[in-house]
């Protein structure tokens, strides 16, 4: 079957750093995404990782290791307002997105 | 101008009804797709269309069937609602199902309530 983990609630404090793992099988991989969701709105896309190795965007970067089906989303000088869900998803050998449960991060002053 | 847009927002309903949801967008992609986030925040797949090509998840039920009038629409219309059908329903769109990137833009979703 196919399968995305990631730990369902994390907290951390502003300011600080924080990694949030996902591991993930599934059949066929055509690349890991992840994406922000606060509470009661729509997800957004934060990142995209194809080929092992670290992108980094502004405070977001995520890393990824395909032969050891792992992806982490990093977070860098934690804000109040990065307190969200973050969702990673596998696109599948269909290209169908294949969706973790998400971590919810909350931050605290 | 809202780039990915769906109504009604909200939607509350008796058991054994039909609905449908609307989406719209107005980014020119070539994909579109139907997603149910249940109450334990899992996003699942229901359906993707792109170029008149549907692709169906085999554990969605037949009463859920997304209709698409043109490019820029995929309605999704749900017949003999259950319980169970209680949800978040989010549209989304995609340049193209394949391309590299596929950064997918979603609507605000519809919070489904079947009483």
């Amino acid at each position: 079957g196919q399968n995305i983990d990631q730990p369902t609630e994390m907290t951390a404090t502003e300011g600080a750093i924080v990694q949030i793992n996902c591991t993930y099988q599934t059949s066929g991989f055509n690349g890991l995404v992840w994406y922000q969701q606060h509470a009661g709105e729509a997800p957004t896309f934060l990142s995209y990782n194809v080929l092992d190795g670290l992108e980094e965007k502004g405070r977001f970067s995520s890393f990824l290791s395909r032969s050891k089906g792992y992806s982490y989303l990093l977070l860098k000088e934690l804000q109040m307002k990065d307190s969200a869900s973050y969702l990673c998803a596998v696109r599948d050998s269909n290209y169908q997105l294949i969706w973790g449960a998400g971590t919810k991060l909350i931050i605290k002053p | 101008d809202t780039a990915v847009s769906q109504t009604p927002k909200y939607l509350v309903t008796q058991m054994g009804n039909d609905k449908s949801i609307k989406c719209e967008q107005n980014l020119g992609h070539d994909t579109m797709y139907w997603y149910k986030q249940d109450s334990k925040k899992f996003l699942k797949i229901m359906f993707s269309y792109n170029n008149k090509e549907l692709i169906i998840n085999e554990t969605v039920p037949n009463r859920f069937s997304p209709k698409s009038p043109d490019k820029a629409h995929l309605n999704l219309h749900i017949n003999s609602l259950e319980l169970g059908d209680s949800a978040v329903y989010f549209c989304a769109s995609s340049q193209d199902i394949a391309d590299s990137y596929n950064e997918q833009f979603f609507g605000p979703g519809t919070r489904l309530t079947v009483l």
